[in-house]
């Protein structure tokens, strides 16, 4: 059974860079089926997608946050991880990884989630 | 900028049929999907392709859609479909991700 994970600090201050890392397990990060993702919903808001990457590095963002996101993958550690520069009160949220299907945008198995919350 | 529009809240009661829409441009042309999320939990794929049912699902769960509308239905509603639900697509070049508003259906 594939399982996500993600891992990172919960409180980022503002102005600073959120960095959150996403192991996968029961499954390979290298599987050219698959798209690799990053989703956050702020508290008591919607879903709001971050960005995919491939696992050759292929990768697109979100037009909105394009400008201070990064994500990269790790094929020898099966793990992706998102940076997201300079960052606000606004940017505190549940954020999520998630597995999504070649040639679709379907989500299919996502991590439990982690709360970062940016405050000084 | 391309958007996926829901009803911000549905209510039915138990037994009866709740149906979901999602509207965006792009929809004839991108398949749409279903999350369903209960709170403190992460969103479940239920519905993906418009209308094919993930494994697992319960046959209750079903999607269709009509041009530029999508819509999940729930039939027989019971008391623990009461949860958020999320439409997702993509951008009419297919690259971009995209979620609707979320609808919270209440099961009164």
């Amino acid at each position: 059974q594939l399982q996500l994970q993600e891992s990172g600090p919960g409180l980022v201050k503002p102005s600073e860079t959120l960095s959150l890392t996403c192991s996968v397990s029961g499954g390979s990060i290298s599987d050219t089926n698959y798209y690799w993702g990053w989703i956050r919903q702020p508290p008591g808001k919607g879903l709001e997608w971050i960005g995919n990457i491939y696992y050759n590095g292929a990768s697109h963002y979100n037009p909105s946050l394009k400008s201070r996101v990064s994500i990269f993958v790790d094929t020898s550690k099966n793990q992706f991880s998102l940076k997201l520069s300079s960052v606000a009160a606004a940017d505190t949220a549940v954020y999520y990884c998630a597995r999504l299907l070649v040639r679709t945008v379907a989500l299919d198995y996502w991590g439990q989630g982690t709360l970062v919350t940016v405050s000084s | 900028s391309y958007e996926l529009t829901q009803p911000p809240s549905v209510s039915v009661s138990p037994g009866q049929t709740a149906r979901i829409t999602c509207s965006g441009d792009a929809l004839p042309k991108q398949y749409a999907y279903w999350y369903q999320q209960k709170p403190g939990q992460a969103p479940v794929l239920v519905i993906y392709k418009d209308n094919e049912r993930r494994s697992g699902i319960h046959e209750r769960f079903s999607g269709s859609s009509s041009r530029t509308t999508v819509t999940l239905t729930i039939s027989p509603v019971q008391a623990e479909d009461e949860a958020d639900y999320y439409c997702q697509s993509a951008d009419i070049s297919g690259t971009f991700v995209l979620f609707g508003g979320g609808t919270k259906l209440t099961v009164l």
